[in-house]
């Protein structure tokens, strides 16, 4: 069926060096994607979300890159932190009816070395 | 800024048992979620929720699951009789709109199933 996937399980980077976490999709009806952040024992925080009408998005040291030729989604880190150690999940949707849900991905365990 | 919140954090439950996890979600949304995240693995849509009915239900929501709202704060899940691979982290969640899709999560309840 189809699916969201990340293609790595576990990247680590060091401190204040920039990362991108990738992520494939094959939903060709997704409109919406999203990145979340999950910290050990929390629940996913919101991180930046882009529809497919746009191919790149910023928000504060956070990038998200759309390529829907190749069905592809990136987050970059700018400068990362300590704090930004953490599983990254993207999630696609879509917003014109249809699943009313999001679809996560398996998620992208982020380590910061100091 | 506003959160979902949900209680207990833990609870632990012995297998056959009726379980009620429960969310207040953000006050203004319409929308409500719950997903459910098993040790280790991917974020799992379960149920949508709107206008006082389910909008959307995945496989994993069978017979056992039900969803209420019984006020106007409230959003509940219930696991009727619960087994051993009901354990996971059940994650509430809700959104203002349909149009607008970033979904706020809640911390979350650890379930286990003993």
């Amino acid at each position: 069926g189809e699916s969201v996937g990340l293609h790595l399980p576990t990247l680590s980077v060091q401190e204040g060096d920039n990362s991108i976490i990738n992520c494939a999709y094959s939903n060709s009806a997704s409109d919406y994607f999203i990145w979340y952040k999950q910290e050990s024992g929390k629940g996913p925080q919101f991180i930046i979300d882009i529809r497919s009408n746009m191919d790149k998005r910023q928000g504060q040291r956070v990038t998200v890159l759309l390529n829907k030729t190749v069905k592809h989604l990136s987050l970059q880190i700018a400068a990362t932190q300590p704090g930004d150690s953490a599983v990254y999940f993207c999630a696609e949707g879509s917003s014109g009816g249809g699943a009313d849900g999001l679809t996560f991905g398996k998620g992208t365990h982020l380590i910061i070395q100091p | 800024e506003p959160e979902v919140t949900q209680t207990p954090s833990h609870q632990v439950t012995q297998m056959g048992q009726e379980v009620i996890l429960r969310c207040v979600p953000i006050s203004n949304h319409l929308y409500f979620y719950w997903y459910r995240q098993i040790l280790g693995q991917k974020v799992e849509f379960l149920v949508s929720f709107y206008n006082n009915e389910i909008s959307e239900k995945s496989e994993i929501f069978d017979d056992q699951f039900s969803v209420e709202r019984p006020d106007g704060s409230n959003f509940t899940l219930k696991i009727r009789s619960t087994k051993l691979e009901d354990s996971a982290m059940y994650f509430c969640a809700s959104r203002r709109t349909r149009v607008d899709e970033k979904l706020f999560f809640g911390s979350g309840t650890q379930l286990s199933v003993l």
